[in-house]
């Protein structure tokens, strides 16, 4: 299984809402990713695990939370977000974060969220 | 900081022709992989090839090769026999070896178009 997968594929959220998104990997991979991408921009890194802990928080704004309950699942917790915040939602896997051939990462589709 | 750039925005093929996507980088290291991965519209994000930088034979995959110059740090992309399945955004990226805590570094990306 090569897949990763994310859901919901679609999300509209108003500011005061609280919702997640929940990616997994079956691959055994133990660094998982999440990515935000405006359009025709590239993926801009937002958080990175490593066995299940936080190694890289790129200054994202609190009311991104992610959360890494075991090695196959990632989820971000969007909590009183913001018009500007809407964008593809990318979640992505590798081997391990220790360099070289283990940065070939793996991306889930996405989910786009629009926040109204 | 390692960056990335990819100088044409856009480019276009007629199918069945031949195209070339352009990527240069900067970086001190001498231990580092480098990465096509394509995007289609609304589809999720592939790994189309990747090399390594010790490697001085360049990568291919079916249809698509690469030109590596270490020395000019160029890393383009040959799409031979173009397919309208090509069509897509193509980012070039950059991973560090040793402990890069996982971190690509993207180009800007080059909207391909292809003609039939």
């Amino acid at each position: 299984d090569t897949e990763v997968t994310q859901t919901p594929k679609h999300l509209v959220m108003g500011m005061t809402n609280k919702k997640s998104l929940k990616c997994e990997q079956h691959m055994g991979h133990r660094a998982m990713y999440w990515y935000k991408q405006k359009a025709k921009k590239p993926p801009e890194l937002m958080f990175v695990y490593s066995y299940e802990k936080l190694s890289i928080n790129e200054s994202v704004p609190s009311r991104f939370s992610p959360e890494c309950p075991n090695s196959s699942l990632l989820n971000l917790h969007l909590h009183a977000l913001q018009p500007e915040d809407s964008a593809l939602y990318l979640c992505a896997s590798s081997q391990d974060i220790a360099g070289g051939s283990y940065n070939e990462q793996f991306f889930g589709p996405g989910t786009r969220l629009t926040v109204l | 900081a390692q960056t990335v750039t990819q100088s044409q925005p856009e480019m276009s093929v007629q199918e069945a022709e031949t195209v070339t996507l352009s990527c240069t980088y900067d970086t001190s290291e001498s231990d580092y992989y480098l990465f096509w991965y394509k995007q289609p519209p609304s589809r999720q994000m592939i790994l189309v090839i990747r090399q390594e930088a010790y490697k001085q034979q360049n990568a291919t995959e079916n249809r698509f090769s690469v030109n590596f110059q270490k020395a000019a740090k160029s890393f383009s992309l040959k799409i031979s026999d173009s397919q309208l399945g090509d069509a897509a955004m193509y980012f070039c990226a950059y991973g560090a070896g040793g402990t890069s805590y996982g971190k690509l570094t993207f180009g800007q990306g080059t909207i391909l178009t292809v003609h039939p």
